[in-house]
């Protein structure tokens, strides 16, 4: 099993759709988790990041992290065709020379 | 504020070459860290530099090593290519900090042949 599970999609909606991506996660030492957007042939571009469990918002972005069911997500609000990217959930055990651990991605195509 | 640079974009190697790729960090972060992308993948940790010492290091072969500078910038350096070494390399910078909030550059893209 892998320490970080993302449905790699492809993920189509249309424009003003809400957008639900999701992880799952087997090492219970992780704290701090991170969604990344990353366009074609790009680097990684931090969105949310959120430390234990509970919600935070940002704009049109809510992250979730449910450490109970070793679970979180990220919530697109009326979606646009400028968010068609790659979405990477990272998570970390917390100290600052801890490296992150990516999900695979989940690719999200919004149809305008 | 200029974010993290990576140079070059794009290379070129044939199998059993070296090669190495630069890395210059947001003005202030003191930490870098070396991530392998490859196709349709998340990015693979493979070290950590922090004040020129390694502060981690992932599951990869000797053939790859890394060092960084007084000024932070680091360099990774691959050795013995396979074409399995075909990948996006991302170099991130990060402050030594509580929250592990780590930028990343545009990565150079390494093709072996």
């Amino acid at each position: 099993q892998k320490e970080v599970e993302q449905d790699p999609g492809p993920l189509s909606v249309p424009e003003g759709a809400i957008v639900s991506l999701n992880c799952t996660y087997s090492n219970s030492a992780f704290q701090y988790f991170m969604w990344y957007r990353q366009y074609s042939r790009k680097g990684p571009e931090l969105l949310m990041y959120t430390y234990s469990s509970g919600n935070k918002e940002d704009g049109r972005f809510t992250a979730q992290v449910d450490k109970s069911s070793k679970y979180i997500s990220l919530f697109i609000r009326d979606s646009q065709p400028s968010d068609s990217a790659t979405y990477l959930c990272a998570m970390s055990g917390g100290s600052g020379n801890t490296p992150l651990v990516f999900g695979k991605g989940t690719r999200l195509s919004v149809i305008a | 504020d200029a974010g993290v640079t990576q140079s070059p974009t794009h290379l070129i190697k044939t199998r059993g070459q070296h090669v190495t790729l630069r890395c210059s960090p947001i003005s202030g972060h003191k930490s870098v860290s070396w991530y392998q992308q490859v196709l349709g993948q998340g990015p693979q940790f493979i070290f950590q530099y922090y004040e020129k010492e390694e502060r981690g290091r992932g599951n990869f072969p000797d053939r790859f090593s890394a060092r960084q500078f007084p000024n932070y910038s680091s360099e990774l350096n691959v050795n013995a290519l396979l074409l399995g070494d075909s990948a996006l390399y991302l170099c991130a910078s990060s402050l030594i900090r509580e929250v592990n909030e780590q930028f990343f550059g545009p990565g150079t893209r390494l093709t072996v042949l």
